[in-house]
């Protein structure tokens, strides 16, 4: 069974409103959370990450909530634009390993 | 020129052959990783490496095998492909373990 889900296969957002990725686990090891960006024919990219300790982390126009109590976190992206559409994957690591949600396809419309 | 390259891009090949995946990096980190993307289910974890002497199987290591030739060289091997091993396969490297990893661009993989 999947340790860390991303329900929502896709999101499509107008250009300038908020974006809200969102990502669930069931492991209580989890320790540290990032989120990484794709595009088509490349590698994922780092975006931004979280310590478990904190509740929330803000980079520019990403911050990322978590919410331990009912192990969420999400992603949101203000104000969204089109270059940020990508797959987003979340990521969760225990011990020396990441494990990966499905992925999220986020289409920002102009 | 990018920091972490896998070579072939693309590549098809047929049930039963062996494959070799080939991962290098300039980015002088110790670990090392592989994953296979597919639709739906994210990237699994295949193998990984802290150091030259260290190998270790991941969530689903049946079926490939690694080698890590240098601190900067991680291959990875299909000894016998099948169709079910038609992925995308990444290559990363981390500076520490479970922090940001690095990706290179992936290859695609296609058994027939």
């Amino acid at each position: 069974d999947q340790q860390v889900k991303q329900n929502s296969p896709s999101l499509s957002v107008q250009e300038g409103r908020i974006s809200i990725l969102n990502c669930d686990y069931t492991n209580s090891m989890f320790d540290y959370f990032l989120w990484y960006k794709k595009y088509p024919a490349e590698g994922p990219t780092f975006l931004i990450s979280i310590s478990s300790i904190k509740d929330k982390n803000e980079d520019g126009r990403f911050t990322v909530f978590l919410n331990k109590s009912a192990k969420h976190l999400s992603l949101h992206i203000v104000p969204s634009q089109p270059g940020d559409s990508a797959v987003y994957f979340c990521a969760a690591r225990s011990g020396n390993m990441l494990t990966f949600g499905g992925g999220t396809r986020l289409m920002v419309k102009p | 020129d990018a920091d972490v390259t896998q070579t072939p891009r693309n590549r098809i090949t047929k049930t039963g052959k062996r494959i070799m995946l080939e991962c290098s990096q300039t980015k002088g980190h110790d670990r090392m990783y592989w994953y296979r993307q597919d639709p739906g289910l994210g990237l699994r974890l295949i193998y990984y490496s802290f150091d030259v002497k260290d190998i270790n199987k991941g969530e689903i290591s049946d079926g490939y095998s690694v080698s890590r030739q240098a601190q900067a060289k991680f291959s990875l091997s299909l000894e016998s492909a099948i169709p079910n091993q038609t992925a995308l396969y990444f290559c990363a490297t981390s500076e520490q373990a479970g922090t940001s990893q690095y990706f290179g661009a992936g290859t695609r993989l296609s058994v027939l």
